[in-house]
């Protein structure tokens, strides 16, 4: 019930396309939705981040969809460019755990110039 | 640039020896964590620091003891690693509740690589 499923696995897209990532995920307990980008020989860095009352949040080229009767969310990244290269992990954290942020298992995405 | 910032960035170490990783941060944040990141996998929780105090420890191995000195430092030392231990250690942070919750983002160093000969 802890996991995080994340697909796809690795994505391609063109400059100027939309990369989509998306995650599901089953403990109905889960309350804070946040995305980390990653690039190679760094750390983990928070991209955007959604709370199961809103639907969608925007901030500049990336959307979080949120759909909680499906137990889904995912990433919406707009006009993607070759900086957005990198991989990204979305992420879960139920209300009673405190700490425990469970992670998908992260997607590589690649934006061709 | 991260505001947790971790030293060594990058290590050596033979399986006998002995050596500590580094993690400081001072945005005022009273959780502290240690995750270990293999190879295109995401980040796995070791250790969390609750106002300076132990309080999650996800079984992981003695030779990895960690240690909180203040609320600014966490080191993670090591002694007696196999092989299997080379990996990307990230230390992080964040705010802390009254009630202990982790409340809003968590902020990762850039990591210490190790290798473990």
């Amino acid at each position: 019930q802890q996991q995080v499923k994340q697909s796809p696995q690795s994505l391609i897209v063109q400059k100027g396309g939309i990369s989509i990532i998306n995650c599901a995920y089953e403990n109905t307990a889960f309350d804070y939705f946040p995305w980390y980008q990653q690039f190679p020989g760094k750390g983990p860095a928070l991209l955007i981040a959604i709370r199961p009352d809103v639907s969608e949040k925007k901030e500049g080229r990336f959307t979080i969809s949120f759909n909680k009767s499906a137990k889904q969310f995912s990433l919406h990244i707009m006009d993607s460019q070759p900086g957005d290269s990198a991989t990204y992990f979305c992420a879960a954290r139920p209300e009673t755990s405190g700490s425990r942020l469970t992670f998908g298992e992260g997607t590589q995405l690649t934006v061709n110039p | 640039d991260t505001e947790v910032t971790q030293t060594p960035k990058h290590l050596v170490m033979g399986m006998t020896n002995k050596k500590s990783l580094k993690c400081e941060q001072h945005m005022g944040h009273r959780a502290m964590y240690w995750y270990k990141q293999k190879a295109k996998k995401p980040p796995e929780l070791m250790f969390v620091y609750s106002y300076e105090k132990l309080s999650i420890n996800e079984s992981v191995p003695s030779r990895f003891s960690p240690e909180c000195p203040n609320s600014s430092l966490l080191n993670l030392h090591l002694h007696a690693l196999q092989p299997e231990d080379s990996a990307l250690y990230l230390c992080a942070s964040s705010l802390r509740s009254s009630s202990g919750r982790a409340v809003g983002e968590l902020f990762f160093g850039e990591g210490s690589r190790l290798t473990v000969l």
